[in-house]
């Protein structure tokens, strides 16, 4: 079956830096995205990696790794709106968007 | 307006009643999703259109039915509500089906009693 796992909630304080992983196993592999998702809002997105490697965007920056199954987004100089669950989905083998059940971050100041 | 847009914003339903999520954008997209999100669980793709005119099931297709008969509207019709049903309801489009970045709409927040 086609799994996606990533942490169910973390907590960090206002101006640090965490790291939000994901782990997948899935048939096939066409990229790896990530999405913010606010309490009662739509996800939006954050990025996007095919290749491996480090894609940098601001204060976040999202990591891939092929052969390990693997990706983290990391925040840095966390605030308080970065308050959010993010989401980790796959792209897999039939171009489908196979989606983890998301990680809620929680800010502390 | 740019984006997706969604109505209604939630509904209350009773079981066995039969009911149509409305979906359209203005973005010209070509691919169109319907999700599901429950708590503790992913988003759950219902149905999806690669183009319009065409049509096809996802991971939870069972009681929905979906139809995409121009470009900018996908409705999701629930043919005879169920409680397992409650949920909030994404819609979602992107320029080609394969690897593009999908925009959501606001949602619908759907309650079957």
């Amino acid at each position: 079956g086609q799994n996606i796992d990533q942490p169910t909630e973390m907590t960090a304080t206002e101006g640090a830096i965490v790291q939000i992983n994901c782990t997948y196993q899935t048939s096939g592999f066409n990229g790896l995205f990530w999405y913010q998702q606010h309490a009662g809002e739509a996800p939006t997105f954050l990025s996007y990696n095919v290749l491996d490697g480090l894609e940098e965007k601001g204060r976040f920056s999202s990591f891939l790794s092929r052969s390990k199954g693997y990706s983290y987004l990391l925040l840095k100089e966390l605030q308080m709106k970065d308050s959010a669950s993010y989401l980790c989905a796959v792209v897999d083998s039939n171009y489908q968007l196979i989606w983890g059940a998301g990680t809620k971050l929680i800010i502390k100041p | 307006i740019a984006g997706i847009t969604q109505a209604p914003t939630s509904q209350i339903l009773a079981a066995g009643r039969r009911m149509t999520l409305r979906c359209t954008q203005d973005m010209r997209h070509n691919a169109m999703y319907w999700y599901r999100q429950d708590l503790g669980l992913g988003l759950r793709l219902i149905h999806y259109s690669n183009t319009a005119g065409t049509t096809g099931k996802g991971e939870v297709p069972d009681g929905y039915s979906v139809s995409r008969a121009n470009t900018d509207d996908f409705p999701l019709t629930l043919a005879s509500a169920v409680p397992s049903q409650t949920s909030v309801y994404f819609c979602a489009s992107s320029a080609l089906a394969d690897r593009n970045e999908q925009f959501f709409g606001p949602g619908t927040r759907l309650t079957v009693l």
